[in-house]
């Protein structure tokens, strides 16, 4: 069946460095890779997202990267700050009319200050 | 842009008691709907979708059950609570895009 692998399950990082998770999915007919942030208690929040008809997005400090030859999907984080702790979800969906998603197993972020 | 209300914030409930737990939507119609299951420090397990008023579909074997009774609104039931439903029960919604906006949340215990 379907299936995400998210990498790494934990990631440490001094503020200031960049921090990069990786995904590989399994279905070639994905076509949407959404991003999400999670802080303690509170539910997902949609942070970036991209299509397979594109390779790269960018939103200010934050980019993701598709290679759909190989397929895997990264999310980038520059310039890290305290606030980008939080623990974080890839996800791949295939257009069928129900949208849902495979979710990656989640990286916990921590940006040491 | 779409809001998800979920409640209650959290809940404690004994073994055997039933569960309901309620996910309205604001912003949007026709949405499609899902139920998900956080277990502590773990992933999102998807527990049911729906396309439209009573229209439901399960993805998991369980001790649960969906309604929707209406276009926006979405309901997680229990008859009899085990201990292994404790976790964190996450409302989302998508509409005319494959995008999930999902709700707050609701922190379940069973004692």
């Amino acid at each position: 069946g379907e299936n995400v692998e998210q990498h790494p399950s934990t990631l440490s990082v001094q503020e200031g460095d960049s921090a990069v998770i990786k995904c590989t999915y399994s279905d070639s007919a994905s076509n949407y890779f959404p991003w999400y942030k999670q802080e303690l208690g509170k539910g997902p929040q949609l942070i970036i997202d991209i299509r397979s008809n594109v390779g790269e997005k960018k939103d200010q400090r934050i980019a993701v990267t598709l290679n759909k030859t190989a397929k895997h999907f990264s999310l980038h984080i520059t310039e890290t700050q305290p606030e980008d702790s939080a623990v974080y979800f890839c996800a791949a969906s295939w257009a069928s009319g129900t949208y849902k998603y495979i979710f990656g197993t989640g990286t916990r972020l921590k940006v040491l200050a | 842009s779409q809001t998800i209300h979920q409640w209650p914030a959290t809940l404690v409930q004994p073994v055997g008691s039933p569960l309901s737990l309620e996910c309205t939507v604001e912003g949007t119609s026709n949405p499609n709907l899902y139920w998900y299951r956080q277990a502590a420090g773990r992933g999102l397990q998807l527990l049911f979708y729906s396309v439209g008023i009573g229209q439901i579909s399960s993805e998991v074997p369980q001790n649960l059950s969906a309604s929707r009774p209406q276009d926006r609104q979405f309901i997680l039931s229990s008859k009899k609570l085990l201990l292994s439903d404790s976790g964190f029960y996450l409302c989302a919604s998508s509409s005319s895009t494959d995008t999930q906006y999902f709700g707050p949340g609701t922190r379940l215990t069973v004692l």
